[in-house]
């Protein structure tokens, strides 16, 4: 089963809204967490790492005071899509490593649909 | 920097004959690879990792990835693909505490 949840799976919402992206490690702990964006048609870019307790870390030209990112506990980061726009429209990955082993899991993706 | 080459956009193969996935990678140290399958609107699935070791590893679904550090490839086999396996497959590097750099992916088609 999986190890790692997103929430929710898909959303439509209209533009000027935000809207709020759940990961969750299911079984362990995750002091690091890591948010991805996927375009139509092209490969996954890292968008930000999230830190439990601390500022999450942008990838150059993310814009953090649009895609705000909180990692309350060891077992949850969100993502929160402020005032999303359609170019904000992709599909939203997360992944979180297991400290004991180092593996890497991946939440299952969450499609936005801006309208 | 790292970076993930998969040279190959789109592939097609008829039900039953053999798979080959190419991937370079550009790492200054020794590489964690992957091979990742993602069905259409799916998250990722790990179909197999290379850590460090035996250079040929398998991994689930019948497939199998052989590290060649002389070419920097980790390119994923399979002897006889399914209708089941048409997805698209993404090469990766790095992993863990690493950020995990994609390759652009190969989109996989089956034909009866």
């Amino acid at each position: 089963g999986a190890v790692v949840s997103q929430h929710p799976s898909w959303v439509i919402c209209k533009s000027g809204t935000s809207v709020k992206i759940e990961c969750r490690s299911l079984d362990f702990q995750a002091t690091t967490m890591f948010w991805y964006r996927q375009f139509p048609k092209q490969s996954l870019m890292l968008m930000a790492t999230s830190n439990e307790g601390s500022k999450a870390t942008y990838e150059q030209g993310v814009e953090k005071d649009k895609f705000l990112i909180n990692h309350a506990s060891l077992t949850l980061s969100t993502l929160t899509v402020t005032s999303a726009h359609p170019e904000d429209s992709s599909f939203y990955i997360c992944s979180a490593p297991r400290e004991a082993t180092g593996e890497l899991f991946f939440g299952e993706g969450s499609r936005l649909t801006v309208l | 920097a790292q970076s993930v080459t998969q040279p190959d956009i789109h592939i097609t193969v008829s039900e039953g004959a053999s798979l080959e996935l190419r991937c370079n990678y550009s790492y200054g140290a020794t590489p964690y690879l992957f091979w990742y399958v993602q069905s259409p609107g799916q998250g990722l699935q790990l179909l197999l990792k290379y850590f460090s070791g035996d250079t040929l590893v398998q991994g689930i679904k019948g497939f199998e990835a052989e590290f060649k550090r002389s070419q920097s490839s980790f390119n994923l086999r399979k002897p006889s693909v399914h209708w089941s396996d048409a997805a698209e497959y993404f090469c990766a590097l790095g992993g863990g505490y690493q950020k995990v750099t994609f390759g652009i992916g190969t989109k996989l088609q089956v034909i009866p």
